[in-house]
């Protein structure tokens, strides 16, 4: 079965301490993965599409990385409004496309 | 603002009723997702339909039913409702599976209580 795995559950930060959110995963057959970032009472807002072990992606001070059992989100010098859950979801290459999503990882970044 | 439009935002019901959950994907999406996000099961996939046609089922429940519609709105009903349904339903659009990049654009959800 598809199951996607987020730790740590919350993270504390300081304004400008950098850090890691962790993303296992296991699919029969990886489409792609994703990361989602959501602000409390709202939809999830897309962030960044991995496809194969050994891709990253950047926008901002976010930086997504891809291997074969895990992703990593890495948060660099952030900032409050950095603040939010960051969900990760897998899409497997079967199963009629559906995707599945990670508990997410709450993190709270103080000034 | 992502063109996913839900209605209603809010709905306060009793146990035992039914209510039907609207949602109007993005212009040009064919494909519709619904998902139930609560505090302790984060976001759970419920159903998937592409160009009116069911694509892909989750945990979805006996109770609960749903349908794309040839405008390609979709609408979530839910029936006999009970405590435990409480929660956030979130609707999502993609052009097409396998034809894009993969993600979802997601509505504001309609948060729903059951009393």
């Amino acid at each position: 079965e598809d199951q996607v795995t987020q730790s740590p559950e919350a993270l504390r930060l300081q304004e400008g301490e950098s850090s890691s959110l962790n993303c296992s995963y296991t699919v029969s057959g990886l489409r792609g993965l994703f990361w989602y970032r959501q602000d409390p009472g709202k939809g999830p807002e897309f962030l960044f599409t991995l496809y194969s072990a050994g891709e990253e992606k950047e926008k901002e001070r976010l930086k997504a990385t891809l291997t074969k059992k895990e992703s990593f989100l890495h948060i660099t010098a952030p900032k409050p409004e950095d603040s939010a859950t960051y969900l990760c979801a897998v899409q497997a290459r079967t199963g009629g496309f559906k995707t599945i999503f990670g508990a997410g990882t709450r993190l709270f970044v103080k000034a | 603002d992502s063109g996913v439009t839900q209605t209603p935002k809010h709905l306060i019901t009793a146990t035992g009723q039914r209510v039907t959950l609207r949602c109007s994907p993005r212009s040009g999406d064919l494909s519709v997702y619904w998902y139930q996000q609560s505090l302790d099961q984060g976001l759970q996939f419920l159903i998937q339909y592409y160009n009116g046609e069911e694509r892909a089922k989750g945990n979805i429940l006996e109770r609960f039913s749903a349908q794309q519609f040839p405008d390609l709105h979709s609408e979530l009903n839910l029936s006999s409702l009970e405590l435990g349904d409480s929660a956030l339903y979130f609707c999502a659009s993609s052009v097409a599976p396998g034809t894009n990049t993969g993600e979802l654009f997601f509505g504001e959800g309609s948060r729903l209580t059951v009393l």
